[in-house]
């Protein structure tokens, strides 16, 4: 079954911590995104990745960092410079930049 | 920034009547526009997505209409059904930039 899977689905960061957030899909996809999603509000861009070994700074990049190693993968570390993490996290991939996207279901981060 | 606005920000529907939702941008640079359904912590699902050479697009229940001459996309929900309650998102993306509307929060009465 192809799809997009982010883990854990729930996080815990304590003070000072830094975090790494999973992301791999197995679509084949060429592009990957990194979205925060505060409660009930809309999507912000923290990172995309249009191929390997290559990702862009979105709109709200500040105190999270991204890796793109292998198609599939592209993790999101949110780093102890975040100074409010608490959030949900959401991955997507399309098949190419530009394209409709793909998906995850999420990733809840709070602080202990 | 360019932005999308999306109007309403709720909408109330009873079964079986059609919901309709609203965006609006302010050019139209973007290769796809595309409609997503949310439900409580689950990332959004693709609903429907149209090209901006395409005036209209249906698959089921669910419409894209797209007026390029006033800037606007509009989802059409055909019978809508109380599993349809979620939170719609509308988008524009290109090869180096995608947008998101705030969202429209759906509920449907029975």
């Amino acid at each position: 079954d192809g799809g997009i899977t982010q883990s854990p689905k729930y996080l815990f960061r304590k003070e000072g911590q830094n975090v790494t957030l999973s992301c791999e899909q197995n679509l084949n996809h060429d592009a990957m995104y990194w979205y925060r999603q505060d409660p009930g509000q809309g999507l912000r861009l923290i990172y995309y990745s249009q191929i390997v070994n290559d990702f862009q700074k979105g709109d709200i990049a500040e105190g999270y960092s991204v890796s793109r190693e292998k198609k599939e993968s592209f993790p999101l570390t949110v780093t102890s410079a975040q100074k409010n993490p608490t959030a949900f996290y959401l991955c997507a991939s399309s098949i190419t930049p530009g394209q409709p996207q793909h998906f995850g279901d999420g990733t809840r981060l709070s602080i202990l | 920034q360019q932005q999308v606005k999306q109007s309403p920000q709720s909408l109330i529907v009873q079964k079986g009547g059609i919901s309709i939702i609203n965006c609006a941008y302010e050019n139209t640079a973007f290769d796809y526009f595309p409609w997503y359904q949310q439900f409580p912590g689950k990332g959004p699902a693709l609903l429907i997505a149209i090209r901006p050479d395409v005036s209209e697009k249906k698959e089921g229940r669910f419409t894209i209409s797209f007026n390029k001459s006033a800037k606007q996309f509009s989802l059409h929900i055909m019978d809508s059904q109380p599993g349809d309650s979620a939170t719609y998102f509308c988008a524009m993306t290109s090869y180096d930039k995608v947008i998101f509307g705030p969202g429209t929060s759906l509920s449907v009465i029975p």
